[in-house]
């Protein structure tokens, strides 16, 4: 069983264009992230949720819109896409404790046109 | 805030050589510490971390970290590397208290040459 789940793994769009990357952990964690890794492989946490409660929200676009309809998922939703938003993109979660890692979902390389 | 640091970007290694990658860390309390590793193509994988006790980690295929708190490091070291550790490898830290707050180094690229 997939732990930390994601679709699309690819996602081809033009600009402009309004789209969504679901996520979904089995874990039974309290904690999900979305993480974006540019070309350069940087990896930089974009939105954290604890129980459906938006607790991060780095500096980040308005056109990024998280969304967790309960605890196990938490949907990236990023509207009138840009090209400089092409980048891979992680889900993540962990449990709500102080000592923790995170489990990775595979990602979804977005690439807008 | 926090931050990462990994010293060594790109890292090309003769199979069967040793590898030692450094990371270091800003942060003025108490953090948790972690290794993770990105085969080509594929997402993140935990390799090690640290939370507490002894200072020497060891993860899986064979890689070990030291955490010097004095020098705010947590290196990673293998002592003889194979083709299949071609991988990109992320150093992260999150404060004890705030487990997902987690910061990561910007990455170092090892290419192990067969």
């Amino acid at each position: 069983d997939t732990a930390v789940s994601q679709t699309p793994k690819y996602l081809v769009t033009q600009m402009g264009n309004d789209k969504s990357i679901k996520c979904e952990q089995n874990l039974g964690h309290d904690t999900m992230y979305w993480y974006k890794q540019d070309s350069k492989k940087f990896l930089k946490i974009m939105f954290s949720y604890n129980n459906k409660e938006l607790i991060i929200n780095e500096t980040v676009p308005n056109r990024f819109s998280p969304k967790s309809p309960d605890k196990a998922h938490l949907n990236l939703h990023i509207n009138s896409l840009e090209l400089g938003d092409s980048a891979v993109y992680f889900c993540a979660s962990s449990r709500e404790t102080m000592n923790t890692e995170a489990f990775f979902g595979q990602g979804t390389r977005l690439t807008v046109v | 805030a926090q931050s990462v640091s990994q010293h060594n970007h790109h890292v090309i290694l003769s199979e069967a050589a040793s590898l030692e990658l450094g990371c270091n860390y800003s942060y003025g309390g108490t953090v948790n510490l972690f290794w993770y590793v990105q085969y080509p193509g594929q997402h993140l994988q935990l390799l090690l971390k640290y939370f507490s006790g002894d200072p020497l980690v060891k993860g899986i295929k064979g890689f070990e970290a030291e955490f010097i708190k004095s020098k705010f490091s947590f290196n990673l070291r293998k002592p003889s590397v194979q083709w299949s550790d071609t991988a990109e490898y992320f150093c992260a830290v999150n404060p004890r208290t705030n487990a997902g707050k987690s910061t990561f180094g910007d990455g170092t690229t090892l290419t192990v040459k067969p």
